[in-house]
């Protein structure tokens, strides 16, 4: 079945410990999201990739990175995670129409990072 | 900005029970609209969406109408089940950027007691 998978499902690090998530889809759609969701909030959008082209929502700090070396796989990276950084992380993929309709984003599992 | 508010939970059912979740939003243009579901400790799952004026989507059971001159898109169904318990977000796509971002509620959590 085609589907956006995340690994790991739970992720423990130490407080300035770099970090790196994981996604990876065999949807073969053109976008990419990361969200960061924390406990009983709705997700919020990091950034997202329309194709290889990198955007950056405006309040996303500079310690969160990306990379998405080819279609399927997309990298988020946490410089020098925080307490604060302690969240639900969840990637999202998306294949526009180009009609201008809402294209719907399919989501994976999430990883649950904490930080210790 | 664009938008979207959910009624606030926690909402406490008894299975067989009419639920209804609203949800209302603010958007210039023409925003798609969406209900996400996420059970505990998973990811979101699209439960249904609308793109237009009047559409209705459904899908195991609930359904929701675009509702223009409400701005509304409320979640509805007629007689949940234990399995319905999870948090729902209602979200609309805004097309304000290059692409359509989501833009969530702050989710409704349900609980449906046997």
């Amino acid at each position: 079945d085609a589907m956006v998978i995340q690994n790991p499902r739970y992720q423990v690090t130490q407080f300035g410990k770099p970090v790196t998530l994981s996604c990876s889809q065999t949807l073969n759609h053109n976008v990419m999201y990361w969200y960061q969701q924390k406990s009983s909030q709705a997700p919020k959008l990091l950034f997202h990739y329309y194709d290889k082209d990198f955007n950056n929502e405006a309040d996303t700090p500079d310690n969160f990175q990306s990379r998405r070396p080819n279609t399927s796989f997309c990298f988020l990276d946490i410089r020098s995670p925080g307490l604060g950084d302690a969240a639900m992380y969840l990637c999202a993929t998306s294949s526009p129409s180009g009609t201008g309709l809402g294209e719907t984003q399919y989501f994976g599992p999430g990883t649950r990072l904490l930080v210790l | 900005g664009n938008s979207v508010t959910q009624m606030e939970g926690p909402v406490t059912l008894s299975e067989e029970a009419f639920l209804t979740i609203n949800c209302t939003y603010t958007a210039t243009g023409y925003p798609s609209l969406f209900w996400y579901v996420q059970y505990p400790g998973e990811g979101l799952q699209l439960l249904l969406k609308a793109t237009k004026a009047d559409d209705k989507g459904s899908n195991k059971g609930f359904e929701a109408t675009y509702r223009k001159e409400t701005t509304s898109f409320h979640l509805e169904k007629g007689s949940v089940q234990v399995s319905d318990s999870a948090v729902y977000f209602c979200a609309l796509t805004d097309y304000g950027g290059s692409q359509g971002n989501l833009i969530f509620g702050k989710g409704t959590k349900l609980s449906v007691k046997p």
